[in-house]
């Protein structure tokens, strides 16, 4: 199991870029990486996933270093509402079982005016 | 909107009983995932269902059951309530029967309350 661990809560300001940080040391071959966000009293929405080097799409970066045992999530130029909890998942994406479904506490992430 | 749906949006009932939470997934989707939320231990995975079948089991009491119907919608049965089951239950649906391979699409939850 791919243990994960990401900061308990960042915050910033509008307009700036947010990178929060998930180590997964233990991460193996046929793991892949993906990030969630969730807002209060909602169910979390799926925001990227990768394996290696970088993927980016409408919402956001992802950032993986060679060695594979930490990731970035990059948000650009941020707004109030991307005040949310956001989730790093590390798993297998075929024959994982539960093991690729460990969300965590999340980093709860803050955007101050 | 997710295309997740999930009913009742709220539940308040009384420790010892039986309740039904039940959710329908995305046109298409053939896996349903069952998690817990509460506020001490996070968003915890339960149960994931594909076409029918059990898929992955996660941390699911056994007081906790679940199904999927041949028309794919699931049910969450949780029997024998205490206090500490007072949560939100979300339900979630992918295309695929892997659990993390494929994006999982959540309904907006049902908060269960025992008193």
């Amino acid at each position: 199991l791919a243990k994960t661990t990401q900061p308990i809560s960042m915050d910033s300001y509008e307009g700036q870029e947010v990178n929060i940080t998930c180590s997964h040391n233990n991460i193996a071959t046929n793991d892949y990486i993906t990030w969630y966000q969730q807002f209060p009293s909602q169910g979390p929405r799926f925001i990227i996933q990768g394996y290696k080097t970088k993927v980016t799409n409408e919402v956001a970066s992802l950032f993986i270093p060679a060695d594979r045992k930490s990731s970035t999530l990059s948000l650009p130029r941020v707004s109030l509402s991307d005040t949310a909890v956001y989730y790093c998942l590390v798993g297998p994406r075929t024959g994982g079982g539960a093991d690729g479904l460990t969300f965590g506490k999340g980093t709860h992430l803050i955007i101050q005016p | 909107d997710s295309g997740v749906t999930q009913t009742p949006k709220h539940l308040i009932t009384a420790t010892g009983q039986r309740v039904t939470l039940r959710c329908s997934p995305r046109s298409g989707d053939l896996s349903v995932y069952w998690y817990q939320q509460s506020l001490d231990q996070g968003l915890q995975f339960l149960i994931q269902y594909y076409n029918g079948e059990e898929r992955a089991k996660g941390n699911i009491l056994e007081r906790f059951s679940a199904q999927q119907f041949p028309d794919l919608h699931s049910e969450l049965n949780l029997s024998s309530l205490e206090l500490g089951d007072s949560a939100l239950y979300f339900c979630a649906s992918s295309v695929g029967p892997e659990t993390s391979g494929y994006e999982q699409y959540f309904g907006p939850g049902t908060r269960l309350t025992v008193t």
